[in-house]
């Protein structure tokens, strides 16, 4: 089946530093682009930000609420991605998601067709 | 940054009803808009994108429409397992965004 299973989420202090980890299954890793989405509780979502492929030299895109400060990074030969968060605040406190970007023939990113099942991040003193 | 609007942020039906949901976009995004179902505790499930194409799975009583500044998801029976909130997302230009979310509840 494919799927993502994002883990790493938990409890922090504000200031403090989590990673998140997306492990992927039954498709090709490498070549689609990589998103995290995130949702704050009762709330709606939030793009968080992307990572390109290996052809387009592994770029990334961040949301403005959390550049400089939240890192994305894959390993293609894990089928991993990974969100490392610095600087932590109170409104960073979600579900956090990642998601698969679907291509249409050659244009990428045209929607995002596989979530994982998110995992939780809170930051409270 | 490109703001989506959706309208209603709240709706109540019945089963068997038509229902719209419209996404407006503060400039025009094409047609890069996809829409998503979201069940509590659950994550978003793809139902459209690039505006109206189905994507593979999701039943045909679902269906988009529009480009530009405007579109609309329509249900044309409501079905009890449809009960969820509906999100649309712009997928034209960085940051990427979503509207604030259709929760579509039973009257």
């Amino acid at each position: 089946e494919v799927q993502l299973v994002e883990s790493g989420g938990g409890l922090v202090q504000p200031g403090g530093s989590l990673r998140l980890s997306c492990a992927a299954s039954e498709f090709t890793f490498s070549d689609p682009y990589m998103d995290w989405v995130r949702q704050a509780p009762g709330k709606g979502l939030e793009w968080v930000g992307r990572i390109r492929d290996k052809e387009h030299s592994y770029t990334t895109e961040y949301a403005a609420s959390v550049k400089g400060r939240f890192t994305i990074s894959r390993d293609d030969s894990k089928s991993s991605l990974y969100l490392q968060m610095n600087s932590l605040k109170t409104e960073d406190t979600a579900v956090y998601y990642c998601a698969r970007n679907m291509r249409l023939g050659a244009t990428r990113g045209v929607a995002f067709d596989i979530w994982g099942q998110g995992t939780m991040v809170t930051v409270s003193s | 940054d490109i703001q989506l609007t959706q309208s209603p942020s709240f709706l109540s039906a019945s089963v068997g009803d038509r229902v719209t949901i419209t996404c407006r976009a503060s400039q025009g995004i094409s047609s890069y808009l996809a829409w998503y179902q979201q069940k509590p505790g659950k994550a978003p499930k793809l139902l459209i994108y690039v505006a109206s194409t189905l994507q593979s799975g999701v039943p045909s009583r679902f269906s988009g429409s529009g480009s530009g500044t405007e579109f609309i998801l329509t249900i044309s029976s409501l079905q009890p397992e449809d009960f969820a909130t509906y999100h649309c997302q712009q997928l034209n230009s960085y940051p990427l965004t979503f509207g604030g979310g259709t929760k579509v509840e039973i009257k």
